[in-house]
């Protein structure tokens, strides 16, 4: 089935370590995001792609960064620049239209202990 | 400065009555606007759309109202279920931006 997989699930990480959060696409998309929730917030963009090897920063991009080698995959890094890394995370994808209907994955809820 | 705003962070209704979900905006450039419905711990999935040359769209049991004007839009489902229970979020885009932006979410639930 067409979907986006991120990975992992559940993350735990050291103060200090960078993290990173895989988002793999098979729906053919050319846009990839990454949004961040925290409690009682709506979704903040912290970076999105519309292009392979072309991403721009979103909201929230201080303290992470991402990669596009690929049309299928959109890694993110937490570093140990982000000063409150514990959130879910959201990775996304859409068809590069008008409309921007975005496809979300499971999230990633990473907790910094 | 916050451009999509949900003022009401929670509703609760009865099964079987409307449920009326409100959305304002700040950025007379959006012009495309979506609901999302999210359970606990997954992915928001989308819902319904609108564009800005129309005022409403339905879907089921889901229609959404887009005032130009007000820079307000609604989202309304009739019957509520108790399955409708979640957080709803809406979203808004201009064309060419290519990314949406957020609200803060509305919680419903839906009471048998």
């Amino acid at each position: 089935d067409g979907g986006i997989t991120q990975s992992p699930k559940y993350l735990f990480r050291k103060e200090g370590q960078n993290v990173t959060l895989s988002c793999e696409q098979n729906l053919n998309h050319d846009a990839m995001y990454w949004y961040r929730q925290d409690p009682g917030q709506g979704l903040r963009l912290i970076y999105y792609s519309q292009i392979v090897n072309d991403f721009q920063k979103g909201d929230i991009a201080e303290g992470y960064s991402v990669s596009r080698e690929k049309k299928e995959s959109f890694p993110l890094t937490v570093t140990s620049a982000q000063k409150n890394p514990t959130a879910f995370y959201l990775c996304a994808s859409s068809r590069v239209s008008v409309t921007g209907e975005l496809f979300f994955g499971e999230g990633s809820r990473l907790t910094v202990l | 400065d916050q451009q999509v705003k949900q003022n009401s962070p929670s509703l609760s209704v009865q099964e079987g009555r409307i449920s009326i979900l409100n959305c304002d905006y700040t950025n007379s450039m959006f012009d495309y606007f979506l609901w999302y419905k999210k359970y606990p711990a997954e992915g928001p999935t989308f819902l319904i759309s609108i564009s800005s040359i129309k005022d409403k769209n339905e879907d089921g049991r889901f229609t959404v109202f887009l005032n130009k004007s007000a820079k307000h839009l609604s989202l309304h489902i009739v019957p509520s279920q108790p399955g409708d229970s979640a957080v709803y979020f809406c979203a808004a885009s201009a064309k060419g931006a290519g990314k949406s932006t957020f609200g803060d979410g509305t919680t419903l639930t839906v009471k048998p």
